[in-house]
C-alpha cells in the first residue's frame, strides 16, 4: 500500500511555542489530506481536511487561527500548532487519499506532541 | 454531518472465540465502510473494508457485513489469537464523501 510519513514523532514544547508537523505521501500524489487529533484512550477525531492549492476545511470547534494547515505541494501538508497550550498535547495523525486506491486512506505514524 | 456509533467499547473473549463489534452511522449517502485495528501509539491499520454496492466481504479469519437499510454494519473476527488484542475502529465517510468519521472504538482482549 501507499506510504505516509510524519515528522517528527514526537516533541514537547514550552507553552507558548509553536510546533509545526509535516506529513508525506511518499509514493504517490495527494490533492487532500487529513488532520485528526487523537487523546488518550479515545478516538481519531478530524479537525481539518488539508487542500492542495486552496484553503483547509475544518471541523466545527477546531480554531484555524490556532491550528495553521499549509498544503503546498501534492505530497506535503503541514499543521503548525501556534501558541500551544497544555491542553493541545495530544496524538496527531495526518492521513492522505490515494485516488488510485478508491477512497481507502492511508497513515501516518502520527506526531505525539507535549506541551510543558 | 456523519455520526457513527460504535458498540461495544470493550470486548474481552477467550482465545478461540469469535469475537464481533457493531456500528451504525447516520448518513445514507456513505458508501464507503472501513475497519482499522490501532495497537498503543501506532498508526491505524486498515483491517478489512466494504463498500455500499456489497453486503458481505470476508478475508480469512474477518468478515464484515453491511446492512443499508438499517444503516449498520459489524466485524467478525472468528478463532481470536492473543495478537488480535486491539482497539478496532469503524469509520464511515463524511457528507462531503471525503473524509474518515471513527467510531469511538472498541478495546478488545483476547486471553489464552
Amino acid at each position: 500500500g501507499a506510504v505516509v510519513s510524519q515528522h517528527p514523532s514526537w516533541v514537547i514544547c514550552k507553552s507558548g511555542t509553536s510546533v509545526k508537523i509535516e506529513c508525506r505521501s511518499l509514493d504517490f500524489q495527494a490533492t487532500t489530506m487529513f488532520w485528526y487529533r487523537q487523546f488518550p484512550k479515545q478516538s481519531l477525531m478530524l479537525m481539518a481536511t488539508s487542500n492542495e492549492g486552496s484553503k483547509a476545511t475544518y471541523e466545527q470547534g477546531v480554531e484555524k487561527d490556532k491550528f495553521l494547515i499549509n498544503h503546498a505541494s501534492l505530497t506535503l501538508s503541514t499543521l503548525t500548532v501556534t501558541s500551544a497550550h497544555p491542553e493541545d498535547s495530544s496524538f496527531y495523525i495526518c492521513s492522505a487519499r490515494d485516488w488510485t486506491s478508491h477512497n481507502e486512506q492511508f497513515f501516518g505514524p502520527g506526531t505525539r506532541l507535549t506541551v510543558l | 454531518g456523519e455520526n457513527v456509533e460504535q458498540h461495544p467499547s470493550t470486548l474481552s473473549v477467550q482465545e478461540g472465540d469469535s469475537a464481533v463489534i457493531k456500528c451504525t452511522y447516520s448518513d445514507s449517502a456513505s458508501n464507503y465502510f472501513p475497519w482499522y485495528k490501532q495497537e498503543l501509539g501506532k498508526r491505524p491499520q486498515l483491517i478489512i473494508d466494504i463498500r455500499s454496492n456489497v453486503g458481505e466481504k470476508k478475508d480469512q479469519r474477518i468478515a464484515v457485513t453491511l446492512n443499508k437499510t438499517a444503516k449498520h454494519f459489524s466485524l467478525h473476527i472468528t478463532e481470536t489469537q492473543p495478537e488480535d488484542s486491539a482497539v478496532y475502529f469503524c469509520a464511515a465517510l463524511n457528507q462531503a464523501g471525503t473524509a474518515l468519521i471513527f467510531g469511538k472504538g472498541t478495546t478488545l482482549s483476547v486471553s489464552s
